[in-house]
């Protein structure tokens, strides 16, 4: 079984509809991290958390928000969907003092 | 700031050809550098790394030097596959305090033909 799993894989919406999106861990990390990924973008770190109740804001948080209720869920909600937050979105998990992440496989998510 | 910058894409090369993949950086103090590598489908997973100057990284046929005199961290294969195939990040995470966030390059795209 995979240790960081995303649900749902693949998501089509409409604009203004509120989505979420999960992240669960099995590695028992403590950090834990969304991404956004578009072409030729790379990357952009959205929120990540360091521990339970903890959230921080990442590069790109406006229009996002995020959960972290339990160490191994940390779950990403789009209040009111627009087209451009159209993106594939990554969760990734790390232990502290240890810089490696560890990737979900991704949630590819469609805003019309 | 920390940025990463790597070579635009896509590269396409010919089977047991020569890979380079240029990544440059900019940081304050000594990071640690990574390559990550995305194949079709699949999140992100780590290629190598290296956390101190002149550290060579290595795993499946590929290598990376720290450089801290270039600020470099070039990706290179002596003979590609197919199966390499993939989108190649660079990034690097500051070392010590509460961070230890990445920083990734825009990623570049390699093909390898048969």
């Amino acid at each position: 079984d995979a240790d960081v799993t995303q649900t749902p894989r693949n998501r089509i919406t409409k604009t203004g509809k509120r989505i979420m999106l999960e992240c669960s861990q099995t590695k028992g990390h403590d950090r834990m991290y969304w991404y956004r990924q578009d072409p030729g973008l790379g990357l952009r770190l959205i929120y990540y958390s360091f521990d339970v109740k903890d959230i921080n804001k990442g590069e790109i948080s406006d229009g996002y928000s995020v959960s972290r209720q339990a160490q191994a869920k940390f779950s990403l909600s789009l209040e009111s969907a627009i087209p451009n937050q159209t993106a594939l979105y990554f969760c990734a998990t790390s232990f502290p003092g240890i810089n490696e992440q560890f990737f979900g496989p991704g949630t590819r998510l469609t805003v019309l | 700031g920390n940025s990463v910058t790597q070579m635009e894409g896509p590269v396409t090369l010919s089977e047991e050809a020569f890979l380079t993949i240029n990544c440059t950086y900019t940081a304050t103090g000594y990071p640690s550098l990574f390559w990550y590598v995305q194949y079709p489908g699949e999140g992100l997973q780590l290629l190598l790394k290296a956390t101190k100057a002149d550290d060579k990284g290595s795993n499946k046929g590929f290598e990376a030097t720290y450089r801290k005199e270039t600020t470099s961290f070039h990706l290179e294969k002596g003979s590609v596959q197919v199966s390499d195939s993939a989108v190649y990040f660079c990034a690097l995470s500051k070392n010590g305090g509460s961070q230890g966030n990445l920083i990734f390059g825009k990623g570049t795209k390699l093909s390898v033909k048969p």
